[in-house]
């Protein structure tokens, strides 16, 4: 079965500063497809970049960027120059293809991010 | 752009009573999905569609029904709610295909509370 595992609970840093945010993962799947996502305060998960198994290149959105290391099974989610608003819980998650073309995914059990003055 | 709305926003329920939550997405995407997130658990697939007036079972089925009847809503309904039981339901649409078209969009979620 697949799987997806974030090992770090809970992360806090101080403002301006880089976090990195690990995650491993399980598939049989040769072509596959990697996100993360943010839960904030108010419970609202928010897609934050996504990674393709094909591409080499590392994703990378506004002030989140990926390390995909794919040898290793790992995508972390490196967050540059933090603000305090950044304070979430962090969702990594793989998509498991289910019927046809369709996929559900399968989420890490989050990593609560504290971003300090 | 789009938005996906749930409602109602909280629920509080009698232990054995039927509860339908609501969820609408103006997206025009063809896929829509109920996730339950238990604390501590992770997020869960409940019930998912590929198009209207389709249902499949995800991997929580047991005690809901879902119903598509139109390409942007998808209702999911606690057939017996049970004792104490507190969750988050969120909902989620998605194109389903290759590329940046299967990214799943997730709404605010129902906050389920069962006296």
């Amino acid at each position: 079965a697949q799987k997806v595992t974030q090992t770090q609970t809970s992360i806090s840093v101080v403002e301006k500063t880089t976090v990195t945010m690990d995650c491993v993962y399980e598939t049989r799947d040769s072509s596959y497809f990697l996100f993360w996502y943010k839960q904030t305060a108010s419970g609202e998960i928010v897609f934050l970049i996504r990674q393709d198994s094909y591409k080499k290149e590392n994703a990378t959105v506004g002030h989140y960027s990926l390390n995909f290391q794919k040898p290793k099974s790992s995508i972390g989610l490196i967050i540059t120059a933090t603000q305090i608003e950044d304070s979430a819980v962090y969702f990594c998650a793989m998509r498991e293809l289910i019927t046809g073309n369709t996929g559900k995914l399968i989420f890490g059990l989050g990593t609560t991010l504290q971003v300090q003055p | 752009g789009g938005i996906i709305t749930q409602t109602p926003k909280f629920l509080i329920g009698q232990e054995g009573q039927k509860l339908t939550l609501k969820c609408q997405q103006n997206f025009n995407h063809d896929t829509m999905y109920w996730y339950r997130q238990d604390s501590g658990k992770g997020l869960r697939l409940i019930y998912y569609s590929i198009t209207e007036n389709d249902l499949q079972k995800g991997d929580l089925s047991e005690g809901y029904d879902a119903s598509r009847e139109k390409k942007s809503s998808f209702s999911l309904t606690v057939t017996s709610a049970q004792k104490n039981e507190m969750a988050v339901f969120l909902c989620a649409s998605s194109i389903e295909g290759t590329g940046n078209q299967d990214t799943q969009y997730f709404g605010p979620g129902t906050r389920l509370l069962v006296l």
